[in-house]
């Protein structure tokens, strides 16, 4: 079975500051993907970056991009230079293969005050 | 235009009534996916279908049941059963095995049922 886990219920940041998103998983499969999203007010899941576990490369999507730790089971996404739109609540996922599902953390809220 | 549709973006029944939220998908994707998300909480899997005819049942599938007689289509029906049905649910796809982000999911905008 799989787990995520998202320790942060809530971050603040200072607008055109870096903030980092903690995320740690558990997994027994040897391929995975981890995935971040974003949702703001209006409810939808907006796709952020994505990371294979057998990446050699941390990926990175303009201001955003994942510290993965392979050995640490950590996938921390980090935002630079937040924009007050930044605000919103992100959430950690990682998806199986052998199973085809994916599963998801609480979430962080994230408030970028200006 | 390509995309994810829910309709109705917000759903009112009574109680002891099925509903039943629309999925429909243009996007040739094979993978659908339904979620349910209560008040401050992350996404939990309700039912998945990976190829037309065929779904599995995701962590809280208990109350719920779902067709994917089309590949575009895949409804969800909140049934009489599920206590608590009052929640945000969202809809998913992903693309074809082999396919550029395969392993990606898209959302659709969601459907947020009241049950009074």
């Amino acid at each position: 079975a799989q787990k995520i886990t998202q320790t942060q219920p809530g971050m603040f940041v200072q607008e055109k500051e870096a903030v980092t998103l903690d995320c740690t998983y558990d997994t027994s499969d040897p391929s995975y993907g981890l995935f971040w999203y974003k949702q703001p007010s209006s409810g939808e899941m907006i796709f952020l970056i994505y990371q294979g576990s057998y990446d050699q490369q941390n990926a990175t999507e303009g201001r955003y991009s994942l510290n993965f730790q392979k050995a640490r089971k950590s996938a921390n996404l980090v935002i630079s230079a937040s924009q007050l739109g930044d605000s919103a609540m992100y959430f950690c996922a990682i998806f199986s293969p052998t199973s085809g599902d994916m599963r998801f953390g609480a979430g962080t809220r994230l408030t970028v005050k200006p | 235009d390509g995309g994810i549709t829910q309709s109705p973006k917000y759903l009112f029944r009574k109680e002891g009534q099925n509903v039943t939220l629309s999925c429909e998908q243009n996007l040739n994707h094979d993978a659908m996916y339904w979620y349910r998300q209560d008040p401050g909480q992350g996404l939990r899997l309700i039912y998945y279908s990976q190829i037309v005819n065929d779904f599995q049942k995701g962590d809280i599938a208990e109350g719920y049941s779902v067709s994917r007689e089309k590949k575009e289509s895949f409804p969800l029906t909140v049934t009489s059963a599920q206590k608590n049905p009052t929640a945000f649910y969202l809809c998913a796809t992903s693309p074809p095995a082999g396919a550029r982000n395969s392993d990606t999911q898209y959302f659709g905008p969601g459907t947020r049922l009241t049950v009074l």
